[in-house]
């Protein structure tokens, strides 16, 4: 079962605009999230996180939402920059369960910035 | 401070050969772990480890499978022997502790088997 998932193969946003990149997870023992970014021929590169204490939290262009009751989580980046091109993984994880010390991940999301 | 390295970046065998993947941590990173990550997909888990101790490698194929972190610091990942379907990227991965942390990823390695 997919725990993690990231329902949209890919984005594609103008630069400057707003990309927004969702990811849904059904794993009520997460209590930690992550986004990773992943540029070809590289390892992913960690982006942002967030605790399940806290429904916000920004850095620089980045900011990470979460609805815990919906289980749902978003990556904002504004503005959007030609640079930001690359795959978006959302990964979660928790301190119990099949979740203890792992990282779980979603698909990815393909984002492309037009310039 | 030097990343995750790992080694080596590519490896084409054919199938039933067998094949071995090193990885060297961020010093002072305790966890380390080892996920594969196929084509069109988020990375998995296949084993963790708390210094040498392997506290989680029940997604590791164990008969085909193997992994060892001597001393708490490198570590391999060896598959004998390796199938088609093992074809995918092995990300090597560490961090300073196990909880509410991120994890700092090498670059892989791409294996294809043929």
């Amino acid at each position: 079962d997919q725990q993690v998932k990231q329902n949209s193969p890919s984005l594609s946003v103008q630069e400057g605009r707003i990309s927004i990149l969702n990811c849904d997870y059904t794993n009520s023992m997460f209590d930690y999230f992550l986004w990773y970014k992943k540029y070809p021929a590289e390892g992913p590169t960690f982006l942002i996180s967030i605790s399940s204490i806290k429904d916000k939290n920004e850095d620089g262009r980045f900011t990470v939402f979460l609805n815990k009751s919906a289980k749902h989580l978003s990556l904002h980046i504004v503005p959007s920059q030609p640079g930001d091109s690359a795959v978006y993984f959302c990964a979660a994880t928790g301190a119990g369960g099949t979740s203890y010390g792992k990282l779980t991940f979603g698909q990815g999301t393909i984002l492309t910035v037009h310039p | 401070e030097a990343g995750v390295v790992q080694s080596p970046r590519y490896k084409i065998i054919e199938k039933k050969q067998p094949v071995a993947f090193w990885c060297n941590p961020i010093s002072g990173h305790n966890t380390l772990y080892w996920y594969r990550q196929n084509l069109g997909q988020g990375p998995e888990l296949l084993i963790r480890y708390e210094n040498e101790e392997a506290v989680d490698d029940s997604q590791l194929p164990k008969d085909r499978f193997s992994a060892e972190r001597l001393k708490g610091v490198d570590s391999t990942l060896k598959i004998q022997p390796a199938e088609l379907g093992d074809s995918a990227v092995y990300l090597c991965a560490s961090s300073p502790y196990t909880l509410n942390t991120e994890a700092f990823f090498g670059q892989g390695t791409r294996l294809t088997v043929v």
